[in-house]
């Protein structure tokens, strides 16, 4: 089957310490997003891959890292200087970069206390 | 930078009754995607226009995309329990930086 996996599905964390969302694709997809849920707003981008070992950030960068070290693999991690880190976080892939149809991945609510 | 807009951010109906999400972009849009959003589920693309004046259709839903490719509208007719959810429009800008542009999203609810 293939798709997007993210895991975990709920993570709690103390205030404080930096946590690694990880996002795993096994479509063969070059492009992959991290996107920010919060409610009541749209999706807003943190960083995107256009191809294995580039990434950019995107319109909400500041206080997050990631790496694409291989094509199938795009974690991101939550550093202590993210102001205000809880909300749900999507990972998504696309064929190529650019105006193609997005799969996302299930979703990792992040709660930091 | 470029955004994008969308009405209304709730919308309740009665089951069979029509419902409609409208999305407006500050700028020339060069295609639009919908998504549709189950609630705590993830984002599930729908269909996505690319031409001026565009309509598709699937099924009960009916998607438009403007003349001037700056503002795009799903209409949904005769509402089921199964179309509850949140209704997203992006955009990639003509200007093309590739990144796609989300709306706030539309949450449907329907009342059986």
């Amino acid at each position: 089957d293939g798709g997007i996996t993210q895991s975990p599905k709920y993570l709690f964390r103390k205030e404080g310490q930096n946590v690694t969302l990880s996002c795993e694709q096994n479509l063969n997809h070059d492009a992959m997003y991290w996107y920010r849920q919060d409610p009541g707003q749209g999706l807003r981008l943190i960083y995107y891959s256009q191809i294995v070992n580039d990434f950019q950030k995107g319109d909400i960068a500041e206080g997050y890292s990631v790496s694409r070290e291989k094509k199938e693999s795009f974690p991101l991690t939550v550093t202590s200087a993210q102001k205000n880190p809880t909300a749900f976080y999507l990972c998504a892939s696309s064929i190529a970069f650019g105006g193609y149809e997005q799969y996302f991945g299930p979703g990792t609510r992040l709660t930091v206390t | 930078g470029q955004q994008v807009m969308q009405i209304p951010q709730y919308q309740h109906v009665q089951e069979g009754e029509d419902f409609t999400t409208y999305c407006n972009s500050s700028t020339t849009l060069s295609n639009i995607q919908w998504y549709k959003q189950r609630p705590g589920g993830h984002p599930v693309f729908l269909i996505q226009l690319v031409k001026s004046g565009e309509v598709k259709k699937q099924k009960r839903l009916t998607f438009q995309f403007g003349e001037a490719k700056k503002n795009s509208s799903l209409h949904i007719t005769a509402t089921q329990t199964t179309d509850v959810g949140t209704y997203f429009c992006a955009g990639h800008g003509s200007s093309n930086t590739g990144k796609l542009i989300f709306g706030q999203g539309t949450t449907l609810q329907v009342k059986p």
